[in-house]
């Protein structure tokens, strides 16, 4: 079966834009996480949702938000861009809540912001 | 922060066993031990996980020990295509799906 699909896979923003990333997990995964990957921090956790409900957020600014719909996609948008937000973005699917299922990551979006 | 130590590089000759060890004295009864990999900017590969057996796939075979203190993932013939960064995690699983990546072992193959 397909596996999750992140689009677009590359993004040139000017500072000050927004931008949205989208995500489509695995049919049948309602679990959707978001992380940013950069050289200096690694890969970081941003917020996971499940069944459209934000359950975990981390230590980002308001300026990143995401949300889930109904079918599970997911969409992340980072709002007045920094330099800084230049990064790996990646999505994650998981199935439905359960001890110790797994994670399956996406190819990610690089984001560039100039 | 991330509740794994692991060494930052490691070399491997190709066609040998990759033998990748992973520090977690503070994991919880209810968390689980996951490896993933990430080959240069794609995504991370999921591996392996295990609670306390150890367990083998496809791809390579996870030894916890006893008291789940530490363990070691092992890539039985290693290839160049094994040549990544290796995250070892532990998580509960989908209850908590905030996943904390430490920084990883740079695993080399050598040809």
């Amino acid at each position: 079966k397909a596996g999750v699909t992140q689009t677009p896979r590359y993004l040139i923003k000017t500072r000050g834009q927004q931008v949205t990333l989208s995500c489509s997990p695995i049919s049948g995964h309602r679990s959707v996480s978001w992380y940013q990957q950069t050289p200096g921090q690694g890969l970081q956790f941003l917020f996971e949702y499940f069944s459209e409900t934000q359950r975990n957020k981390g230590n980002f600014p308001g300026r990143f938000s995401g949300r889930q719909f109904s079918n599970s996609r997911s969409e992340m948008n980072v709002s007045t861009l920094e330099l800084g937000d230049s990064a790996l973005y990646l999505c994650a699917s998981s199935p439905d809540r359960g001890l110790g299922t797994e994670a399956f990551f996406g190819q990610g979006t690089r984001l560039t912001v100039v | 922060d991330a509740k794994t130590t692991q060494p930052t590089s490691m070399d491997c000759a190709e066609g040998r066993a990759a033998n990748l060890p992973c520090n977690h004295s503070t994991i919880s009864g209810n968390e689980y031990v996951y490896w993933y990999r990430q080959i240069h900017s794609q995504g991370p590969q999921y591996i392996i996980h295990g609670l306390k057996n150890n367990e083998t796939n496809e791809m390579a075979s996870l030894i916890i020990t006893e008291d789940r203190k530490s363990s070691t993932l092992i890539l039985p013939h290693a290839t160049l295509r094994d040549t990544a960064v290796y995250y070892c995690i532990v998580r509960v699983g989908s209850r908590d799906d905030k996943i904390i990546f430490g920084k990883g072992t740079r695993l080399h193959i050598l040809p």
